[in-house]
């Protein structure tokens, strides 16, 4: 099936750091990327949605110049977490689609600490 | 806005238990609805969909009927493992794959043996 690789699983910085978080489609090409943010025991909520080739579309709330999102290719995108203070620590998914009526997949999560 | 609302957890249940998890959403259109499970450690793995009215998703003995009257979408298994442990989510899409899920909170279920 198809997968998605979400690098690095595990972060741990100091305040006033900027972290990137890689996604790839290892099997696909990904027309479309989203990135979801999990904080303890909520749901998932989506942050932003990323096309290839095109800017982030962000949700309300979500502040771009904050997580800067880069869908340059159809089989990478990244969000960076600039300037990470503690309220940023959380957990974050990504998740890839391809053309048409794809399901999305989606990849193991990148739970971010922010000392 | 579109919102999916499932049963808080913790579940705990002993082996070979019934299992029901219950999923209700508000959506504008015609959803398409899912059922992801998280194991410990891991992302988010397709369990089951369904894409319209009536339409029964299973896989893995899991099953979950769309019922369009009462805006249901719960999730049934008839024995439990403890192999099953995990969060489940229910989630809902407008537009199909490339439009993003609206998921609920999560239900975390504990299988003992």
């Amino acid at each position: 099936g198809a997968v998605v690789s979400q690098h690095p699983s595990r972060v741990i910085c100091k305040s006033g750091t900027s972290v990137k978080i890689e996604c790839r489609s290892l099997d696909f090409q990904a027309t479309t990327m989203f990135w979801y943010r999990q904080f303890p025991k909520q749901s998932l909520m989506l942050m932003a949605t990323s096309n290839e080739g095109s800017k982030a579309t962000y949700e309300q709330g979500v502040e771009k110049d904050k997580f800067l999102i880069n869908h340059a290719s159809l089989t990478l995108s990244t969000l960076t977490v600039t300037s990470a203070h503690p309220e940023d620590s959380s957990f974050y998914i990504c998740s890839a689609t391809g053309d048409g009526d794809q399901p999305q997949h989606f990849g193991d999560g990148t739970r971010l600490s922010i000392l | 806005g579109d919102s999916v609302t499932q049963m808080e957890g913790p579940v705990t249940l002993s082996e070979e238990a019934f299992l029901t998890i219950n999923c209700t959403y508000t959506a504008t259109g015609y959803p398409s609805l899912f059922w992801y499970v998280q194991y410990p450690g891991e992302g988010l793995q397709l369990l089951l969909k369904a894409t319209k009215a009536d339409d029964k998703g299973s896989n893995k003995g899991f099953e979950a009927t769309y019922r369009k009257e009462t805006t249901s979408f719960h999730l049934e298994k008839g024995s439990v493992q403890v192999s099953d442990s995990a969060v489940y989510f229910c989630a809902l899409s407008d537009f199909g794959g490339n439009t993003p899920l609206v998921f609920g909170k999560g239900t975390r279920l504990s299988v003992i043996a």
